[in-house]
């Protein structure tokens, strides 16, 4: 069973502070994606990459994912309310499905 | 309309109820999803369907039936479900199984389900 482990699992931060959650595999995986999930909505796709060592950039979102596959992070330059939301990784270890993660709650307060 | 929707958005229920979620793509996807959604527990995936065809069932009990009558409709039939059945159905589509990179899922706003 794969599993994914992401931290921390709540983090309420100051606006304009920044911050970086982490998202851990038991195993290597095909590829990954991070999702936000706003309160009273399905997730949505912010990244997806398929090569380990690549770091994309969206914005004040800055995603890097581990050489060897199994890890990520997502960092969030100046915080803003608007950022708030249930952070999701999802890995696919070539099953043909998605796993997701724990998630990261995220509060960032006015 | 675009997008994947669900309805309705909430609903509540008692154990003896037989009540139906449906969800609808229009982004012309070839996969269709179930997934529930506890507090403090991981999205858990519960049926998936491909091209009409039911390719996962993660051991979910059977007072959850699915239906896929078509690549853009499906629904989810409850009987006799219990209060921890209590939570966020959420239904997703892709546009194709199996490919690395085209697994993006595409989520609905789930519904709230409170079962008494």
């Amino acid at each position: 069973t794969q599993l994914l482990e992401q931290s921390p699992q709540f983090l309420s931060i100051q606006e304009g502070e920044n911050l970086t959650v982490y998202c851990n595999s038991s195993s290597v995986f095909s590829s990954l994606q991070w999702y936000r999930q706003e309160p009273g909505e399905g997730p949505v796709l912010l990244v997806t990459v398929v090569t380990g060592g690549e770091v994309k950039k969206l914005k004040r979102l800055t995603f890097q994912f581990g050489d060897a596959r199994k890890d990520s992070s997502l960092h969030i330059t100046a915080a803003q309310p608007g950022d708030t939301g249930l952070y999701l990784c999802a890995f696919n270890f070539g099953n043909e499905k998605l796993t997701f993660g724990t998630g990261t709650r995220l509060t960032i307060i006015p | 309309e675009t997008g994947v929707t669900q309805t309705p958005r909430h609903l509540v229920m008692g154990m003896t109820n037989k009540k139906s979620l449906k969800c609808e793509q229009h982004l012309g996807h070839n996969a269709m999803y179930w997934y529930k959604q506890s507090a403090k527990k991981p999205l858990e995936l519960m049926f998936v369907y491909n091209f009409k065809e039911q390719t996962e069932n993660n051991s979910v009990p059977s007072r959850f039936s699915p239906e896929c009558p078509n690549s853009s409709h499906l629904f989810l039939h409850l009987h006799t479900l219990q209060p921890e059945d209590s939570a966020l159905y959420l239904c997703a589509s892709s546009p194709l199984m199996g490919l690395v990179g085209e697994e993006t899922q595409y989520f609905g706003p789930g519904t709230r389900l409170l079962v008494l």
